[in-house]
């Protein structure tokens, strides 16, 4: 089955740091660039960062430029998400997505990230 | 940073009905803009690609049209099933997404 599973979510405090992770399956995960998108409670959605199919390339929003690191092992299957200095505003549902036809044509089913004290 | 403003906010129709959402960028983005959908609890869906190409397994009731800074995504019979929040997105320019517009029942 064709499928993206995300797990590391929890409560964290501000300024604390949490990996996310997202296991692909049913695809060749190699050949796809990869994307974390987040859903603050209530909220539209925001695009996060995303990773070339080689992991040799990243980019992120200004959000969070500098605060959180995309890599992926392709020998795993595996899309990860430092999250370092987070803030309240870090709040959300975390999806990690592919774009194989360069738009979220597959998304995982998220996980919950709080930033609180 | 390419923004995205869709209209209305909350579309209030009854099944049958026809629905009609706009999409309007703050600079053109070719036709490089799709659609999702998104129910409660769930991560959101593509629809529409490109403007106006229907993702795979999306119903022909599902129309985009548009390019440049102007989008639709017509629903032209909505179903029980089609009461959700879609968003539009462009690929332009990295990546945005509009606010959402909510199609609730009336």
């Amino acid at each position: 089955e064709v499928q993206l599973v995300e797990s590391g979510g929890g409560l964290v405090q501000p300024g604390g740091s949490l990996r996310l992770s997202c296991v692909a399956a049913g695809f060749t995960f190699s050949s796809y660039w990869m994307h974390w998108v987040r859903q603050a409670p209530g909220k539209g959605l925001e695009w996060v960062s995303r990773v070339n199919s080689d992991g040799s390339r990243t980019t992120y929003a200004d959000s969070v430029k500098g605060r959180f690191t995309i890599s992926r092992d392709n020998a795993k299957n595996t899309l990860d998400l430092q999250m370092n200095s987070v803030r309240a505003e870090d709040t959300a549902v975390y999806y990690c997505a592919t774009s194989g036809n360069s738009y979220f044509d597959l998304w995982g089913r998220g996980t919950l990230v709080t930033v609180s004290s | 940073e390419i923004v995205l403003t869709q209209s209305p906010a909350t579309l209030s129709l009854s099944p049958g009905e026809r629905a009609t959402l706009s999409c309007r960028a703050s600079q053109s983005v070719s036709s490089f803009l799709a659609w999702y959908q998104q129910k409660p609890g769930q991560a959101p869906r593509l629809l529409i690609y490109d403007a106006s190409k229907r993702a795979t397994g999306i119903p022909a009731r599902f129309s985009g049209s548009g390019s440049g800074t102007d989008f639709t995504l017509t629903i032209s019979s909505l179903e029980p099933e089609d009461f959700a929040v879609y968003y539009c997105q462009q690929r332009s320019s990295w990546w945005t997404f509009g606010q959402g517009t909510k199609v609730e029942i009336k």
